[in-house]
């Protein structure tokens, strides 16, 4: 079952401009994950926020997480050509096999 | 390099015939698991492993079978496979029990059953 839901489900930009992905899921969590996809390949692990924290930067990326309102976003600041992908985010929870429960993901296109 | 392979990357076969695809880490990490990516359906797990010799099942583990007898490898057979496998498929693994750090992707198998 799908447990996180993704908003939006795809987002146009020019490069230079922010991008704000949203996740949404149902259960309580240990951590929440970010990931990209390029065009059908591989799953690219971008950043990992755990239940007890609020937010986290990497780079370009910032991720925030509300666990109250069970929601959590992703912000690429100064997008790129380069960052047109799909991004995921997964979720874990304790005892359930190490089993990542990923949204639908939203495609993201960064037009130069 | 950190990383975690599959092989083979494309693989296009007939209903019934047995295959299987390899997975292999070294990053000495204790949980692998395997996934399906299905357009609609996103990711799910089909069976995940803790350690050698532990496997389980995970959310649609049928048709699929695993094996764990190093810690470096986690082969995904199917033993006769039919059209509705046809996906593309990922393995992962992580640190410790894989619900605590991040998992790391393989690059993924396109298998296609005729």
């Amino acid at each position: 079952s799908q447990q996180g839901e993704e908003d939006p489900q795809a987002l146009s930009i020019q490069e230079g401009e922010n991008a704000t992905m949203n996740c949404s899921y149902k259960t309580s969590i240990n951590n929440l994950q970010w990931y990209r996809q390029n065009s059908g390949r591989g799953l690219v692990h971008l950043i990992l926020i755990r239940s007890n924290e609020r937010e986290k930067h990497s780079g370009r990326l910032r991720v925030t997480l509300d666990t109250s309102k069970k929601s959590s976003s992703l912000l690429i600041t100064a997008s790129r050509a380069a960052d047109t992908a799909s991004y995921f985010c997964a979720t874990a929870t304790y005892n359930q096999g190490g089993k990542l429960i990923f949204g639908q993901g939203t495609e993201l296109s960064v037009k130069p | 390099e950190a990383q975690v392979t599959q092989n083979p990357r494309y693989l296009i076969t007939v209903t019934g015939k047995k295959l299987t695809v390899t997975c292999s880490q070294n990053m000495n990490h204790e949980y692998m698991s395997w996934y399906r990516q299905d357009p609609g359906l996103g990711l799910r797990q089909i069976y995940y492993s803790m350690n050698v010799e532990a496997t389980d099942k995970g959310d649609v583990p049928e048709g699929y079978k695993v094996s764990r007898k190093e810690k470096r490898n986690f082969p995904l057979i199917l033993e006769s496979p039919s059209p509705n496998q046809t996906s593309l498929y990922f393995c992962a693994s992580s640190q410790d029990r894989g619900d605590y750090n991040e998992q790391f992707f393989g690059p993924g198998t396109r298998l296609t059953v005729l």
